[in-house]
């Protein structure tokens, strides 16, 4: 079984939905990260957390909210989805050397 | 903030040919990463360079940084195949080691 493990895998939506990506690791690692991927932009730091009473937005987490539920699960919701927000998201552990573990992604299309 | 450039972003180039590729990176930072991602899959890491000078090697992949210059390389000694793939750097940010900048990454293509 994967170490990180993202649900859905992929995801259509229509324009002003609420959905849930959930993210699962079984790593042990306190850091939990989500991020997106776009076409030529690398990868972009939405939000990450220390523990479920820390959380921290990244680079570009207008739109999205996160829920660290216990150390092992943290979820990323938007709650109103947008066409602009279709794109890749992956969600990553860290280790103390920071070096980033990520999951399988889902992919989301926003219509 | 850090801002993290990777040139060339597409690199196409024949097998038993030897290329770096270069990352940039704007502000003080004192580790860089990179990271491997094949076609329509996740990111896994390759190297992490944790101070001035360092240098990894795996197979036919050396990393190097240059904390002055503000650069790491990856260097890529006879090209074969199953390296084609899109190579990303990336650096925390100056003021949060947890705030990690990426790259747009380099897609490199090898050919026979």
């Amino acid at each position: 079984d994967a170490d990180v493990t993202q649900t859905p895998r992929n995801r259509i939506t229509k324009t002003g939905k609420r959905i849930m990506l959930e993210c699962s690791q079984t790593k042990g690692h306190d850091r939990m990260y989500w991020y997106r991927q776009d076409p030529g932009l690398g990868l972009r730091l939405i939000y990450y957390s220390f523990d479920v009473k820390d959380i921290n937005k990244g680079e570009i987490s207008d739109g999205y909210s996160v829920s660290r539920q216990a150390q092992a699960k943290f979820s990323l919701s938007l709650e109103s989805a947008i066409p602009n927000q279709t794109a890749l998201y992956f969600c990553a552990t860290s280790d103390f050397k920071n070096i980033q573990y990520f999951g399988a992604g889902t992919r989301l299309s926003v219509l | 903030e850090l801002k993290v450039e990777q040139n060339p972003l597409f690199l196409s180039m024949q097998e038993g040919k030897n290329y770096t590729i270069y990352c940039n990176y704007s502000t003080t930072s004192d580790r860089l990463y990179w990271y491997r991602q094949d076609p329509g899959k996740s990111l896994e890491s390759l190297f992490v360079l944790l101070s001035n000078g360092a240098v990894k090697q795996e197979g036919r992949l050396m990393a190097s940084l240059d904390t002055k210059a503000r650069l790491s390389t990856l260097h890529i000694t006879a090209a074969v195949h199953d390296l084609s793939a899109t190579y990303f750097c990336a650096g925390p940010s100056f003021y949060n080691n947890n705030d990690m900048r990426f790259g747009a990454g380099t897609r490199l293509t090898v050919k026979p």
